[in-house]
């Protein structure tokens, strides 16, 4: 079953403006870690940001923040002030307590930022 | 911040050559390593968990004596690709991750088997 969904292939968005990746996420586990990640186009996988299952607080780093919203089971990365050096691959990402650390991604969102 | 350090980055071979790629962690102890593989516009596929000192884990559809991993360290995993098929080739990355942190990336391998 699909734990992590990421139901945007592709966005675009203006320079400068600010942008909403949508991620959901299945887990019973209580205990559970949510990452975004972005690719580039030259493969490095590049940490954005972290936000703890228990966490009461919407993570924030720099112009990423993520939207957590843990009843609908949602993390949502937010973008601001877009630059043309966001065009990349994001992942959403979970990582389950139970059963080892194993961190599993979403099938990806690929952003496209217009000059 | 925490740096994982992968070799080779690209690998082109002949069928049936076996390719090692390593992965180290060059800042932090890795108690937990992980290998992904990645096909064209896909996401990452999980395919196996090793912790230092221990056989990795695989997960399933994954085979094991095809793709051998080595945990020798807390600093170093290896993945060998043995008898390598065109089938096989993909791009390969590591992980490598100390306690409850996030997971820190290696830049990725670019196996190409002719």
């Amino acid at each position: 079953a699909q734990k992590i969904t990421q139901t945007q292939p592709g966005m675009f968005v203006q320079e400068k403006e600010a942008v909403t990746l949508d991620c959901t996420y299945d887990t019973s586990d209580q205990s559970y870690g949510l990452f975004w990640y972005k690719q580039p186009s030259s493969g490095e996988m590049i940490f954005l940001i972290y936000q703890g299952s228990y966490d009461e607080q919407n993570a924030t780093e720099g112009r990423y923040s993520l939207n957590f919203q843990k009843a609908r089971k949602s993390a949502n990365l937010v973008i601001s002030a877009s630059q043309l050096g966001d065009s990349a691959m994001y992942f959403c990402a979970m990582r389950e307590y139970t059963g080892g650390f194993k961190t599993i991604f979403g099938a990806g969102t690929r952003l496209f930022v217009k000059a | 911040g925490a740096v994982v350090s992968q070799h080779p980055s690209w690998v082109i071979c002949k069928s049936g050559t076996s390719v090692k790629i390593e992965c180290r962690s060059l800042d932090f102890q890795a108690t937990t390593m992980f290998w992904y593989r990645q096909f064209p516009k896909q996401s990452l596929m999980l395919m196996a968990t090793s912790n230092e000192g221990s056989k990795a884990t695989y997960e399933q559809g994954v085979e094991k004596d095809k793709f051998l991993i080595n945990h020798a360290s807390l600093t170093l995993s290896t993945l060998t690709v043995t008898s390598a098929h065109p089938e096989d080739s993909s791009f390969y990355i590591c992980s490598a991750m100390d306690s409850n942190q996030p997971q820190h990336f290696g830049d990725g391998t670019r196996l190409s088997i002719l």
